[in-house]
């Protein structure tokens, strides 16, 4: 059972455009949402996280939007630049006190930003 | 600051074998959490370690298993090795309990071959 979906496996984008990358989950527990990018042979990288209390969050050319209603989020870039071609994860946590802070991740999406 | 280092970058094994990798978390982070990757999947959490003990664990069998030191670096041990445990080996520090946050920071991987 597939909690975190990410639907779509790969999106170009031009250069200077915007990228969405969108993400939905199942889980009502979920209360914290991140999004990782991934070059080949590197880890994830941590670029921008979301609580539930909140409905956006931006932080430079990236803003993730939460739709708690939906079971929705998304990682918008804008603009997009040729560096930014990656695999996109998106990642979820499940409020539990006194328990693993376990990650849920989606299957990732491979953006790639045309020049 | 020091990031999250792994060590081997990459081994290869035959089936029945035991391996064990390791982790140097991030300075000052207190928490481990082992995650792997299969080829095309996003990562999957094995277990996470918090001040030595074994805090919470994922849907993976005993022979997955794993230590962590004083110093909060950390081990991870598979036995018996399967073909279907190749793989990327991540490991993700974060600094938990009470003030600790939620963003996990990844190392770079270990990519173990089971032959």
């Amino acid at each position: 059972d597939q909690q975190v979906k990410q639907n779509s496996p790969s999106l170009s984008v031009q250069e200077g455009r915007i990228s969405i990358l969108n993400c939905d989950y199942t889980n009502s527990m979920f209360d914290y949402f991140l999004w990782y990018k991934k070059y080949p042979a590197e880890g994830p990288t941590f670029l921008i996280s979301i609580s539930s209390i909140k409905d956006k969050n931006e932080d430079g050319r990236f803003t993730v939007f939460l739709n708690k209603s939906a079971k929705h989020l998304s990682l918008h870039i804008v603009p997009s630049q040729p560096g930014d071609s990656a695999v996109y994860f998106c990642a979820a946590r499940a409020f539990s006190s006194g328990s693993a802070r376990q990650l849920t991740f989606g299957s990732g999406t491979q953006l790639t930003v045309l020049p | 600051e020091t990031g999250v280092t792994q060590s081997p970058t990459h081994l290869i094994k035959t089936r029945g074998q035991q391996v064990t990798l390791r982790c140097s978390s991030q300075s000052g982070h207190n928490t481990v959490s082992w995650y792997q990757q299969a080829l095309g999947q996003g990562p999957q959490f094995i277990f996470q370690y918090y001040r030595e003990e074994e805090n919470g664990r994922g849907n993976f069998p005993p022979r997955f298993s794993g230590l962590q030191f004083p110093n909060y670096s950390s081990e991870l041990n598979v036995n018996a090795l399967e073909l279907d445990d190749s793989a990327l080996y991540l490991c993700a520090s974060s600094l938990g309990g009470q003030a600790g946050g939620d963003t996990q920071y990844f190392g770079p991987g270990t990519r173990l071959t089971v032959l």
